[in-house]
């Protein structure tokens, strides 16, 4: 099983800040890793697929990069709504397997 | 407008079986597998396995392999997802989503199960 590794577990910043969110894998995944957002008492929202393709409807100012094992989310200019949990998810390997989440608070 | 509606909240006793639901429109139900996922209070996101409705094929996670069974009415647009024997440890807020573009793109609203004796 591929395990993803997010850091860091809580990330504390401002309106108007970037947030950088780190995502590891186990083991190489090419390009297959998602994003999604999860605010309280909701479902996930798919954010980013394939690395850095935005699902339709999402804002600019939310990219992703990376390639093999290390992948990154990027959020530019922190909307308040922007603070919540951030979950990264490969599809290379069975089960497809979700990081433990990082959670996005206002300092 | 694609949607997946789910049951609704469910309290249970250790023991007793259970099997919630997952209806879609908007799209072709068959046509795109259906994944549940679990998450446990106040803890992270589960894959549990997932459906293709069109043809009945499941794929289940290692680790819930043989404690749920999977299944899909495509005559209805439902899936659903059902237990034999509920456990305390089985209490937790359980998703459907649509896998599109290779990813889980729609979710449902969630199913709260409790199993509490």
């Amino acid at each position: 099983e591929i395990v993803l590794t997010q850091s860091p577990a809580t990330l504390s910043l401002s309106p108007g800040e970037r947030a950088t969110l780190s995502c590891r894998a186990s083991q190489t995944i090419s390009s297959y890793l998602a994003w999604y957002q999860q605010k309280p008492g909701q479902p996930p929202r798919l954010l980013i697929y394939d690395v850095s393709n935005r699902a339709a409807g999402i804002p600019a100012r939310f990219s992703g990069s990376g390639s093999g094992t290390d992948f990154t989310l990027t959020i530019t200019g922190l909307e308040p709504e922007d603070f919540a949990v951030y979950y990264c998810q490969q599809r290379s390997g069975w089960p497809q397997t979700f990081g433990q989440g990082t959670k996005l608070e206002i300092k | 407008e694609v949607q997946l509606v789910q049951s609704g909240a469910e309290v249970k006793k250790p023991g007793e079986s259970l099997k919630i639901s997952c209806k879609g429109s908007g799209y072709m139900f068959a046509n795109y597998w259906i994944a549940w996922v679990r998450q446990m209070p106040g803890k992270g996101l589960e894959w549990m396995g997932i459906i293709y409705p069109g043809e009945s094929d499941v794929r289940y996670s290692p680790s819930f392999q043989g404690q749920v069974t999977i299944s899909a009415d495509k005559s209805i647009s439902t899936a659903y997802l059902q237990w034999n024997s509920l456990k305390a440890s089985d209490t937790a807020m359980y998703y459907c989503a649509r896998r599109g573009l290779l990813v889980l793109d729609f979710w449902g609203q969630g199913t709260l199960v409790t199993v509490s004796s």
